[in-house]
């Protein structure tokens, strides 16, 4: 079954202390991207990879790094987190971009 | 820069009535159009999306949307609400990167609810 998952899917943790997001797909899609969605948002773009070691920012990159060292995955990092950083994210991949296939989300709260 | 307007971040309709998700955009170059579906704790479904051709579009589950180039418009229709339409329903225009890969710029969202 095509795919893409998350994991965690909920993540309760502290100013500061680091934490990864990891993000897998199963389609070999080249396309890999992390947006935010917060209420009356809608979602928006943290950083996107167009294939492996190739990624760059988003609309909303500030306080998140990522890596792409496999096709198949893209992990979310947050070095530093803050409260601001408390979302619901979602990691979503296609081949070429012109639809994208979305994960179930982690939602995340930082206290 | 593109960018999307979703009408109305709350819309309530009867069960068999019509579904009406208004959707406007601004974009300098022929866009990409979707909407997709959120469902209760779950990730985006892609319901449809218009790239070239048809301007009417039809998608999953009864809905369909028509591309309106001179409106910018590109709402999202339903003729017969079912209780399982009730959702929050996004739209997106994709923002042509170099390289031939999209990026998605969404509305707000709109929250669907459907009563008996």
């Amino acid at each position: 079954e095509a795919q893409v998952t998350q994991n965690p899917r909920y993540l309760i943790t502290v100013t500061g202390k680091k934490l990864t997001v990891t993000c897998s797909q199963n389609m070999n899609h080249e396309y890999m991207s992390w947006y935010r969605q917060d209420p009356g948002l809608g979602l928006r773009q943290i950083y996107y990879s167009m294939n492996v070691e190739v990624t760059d920012k988003g609309d909303v990159p500030e306080g998140y790094k990522v890596s792409r060292k496999e096709k198949r995955n893209f992990p979310l990092i947050l070095e530093s987190p803050s409260p601001n950083q408390t979302s619901l994210y979602f990691c979503a991949s296609s081949f070429k971009g012109v639809a994208q296939y979305f994960g179930p989300g982690t939602r995340l709260t930082v206290l | 820069a593109q960018s999307v307007t979703q009408l109305g971040s709350h819309v309530s309709v009867s069960e068999g009535a019509l579904v009406l998700l208004r959707c406007n955009y601004s974009s300098s170059v022929p866009p990409y159009l979707f909407w997709y579906v959120q469902y209760p704790n779950q990730g985006l479904q892609l319901l449809l999306k218009y790239t070239t051709g048809a301007t009417l579009v039809k998608g999953i589950n009864g809905f369909e949307a028509e591309f309106k180039k001179s409106e910018t418009s590109f709402h999202l229709t339903k003729p017969s609400a079912h209780m399982s339409d009730a959702a929050e329903y996004f739209c997106a225009v994709s923002d042509q990167k170099s390289g031939g890969y999209n990026k998605l710029i969404f509305g707000a969202g709109t929250r669907l609810a459907v009563h008996p």
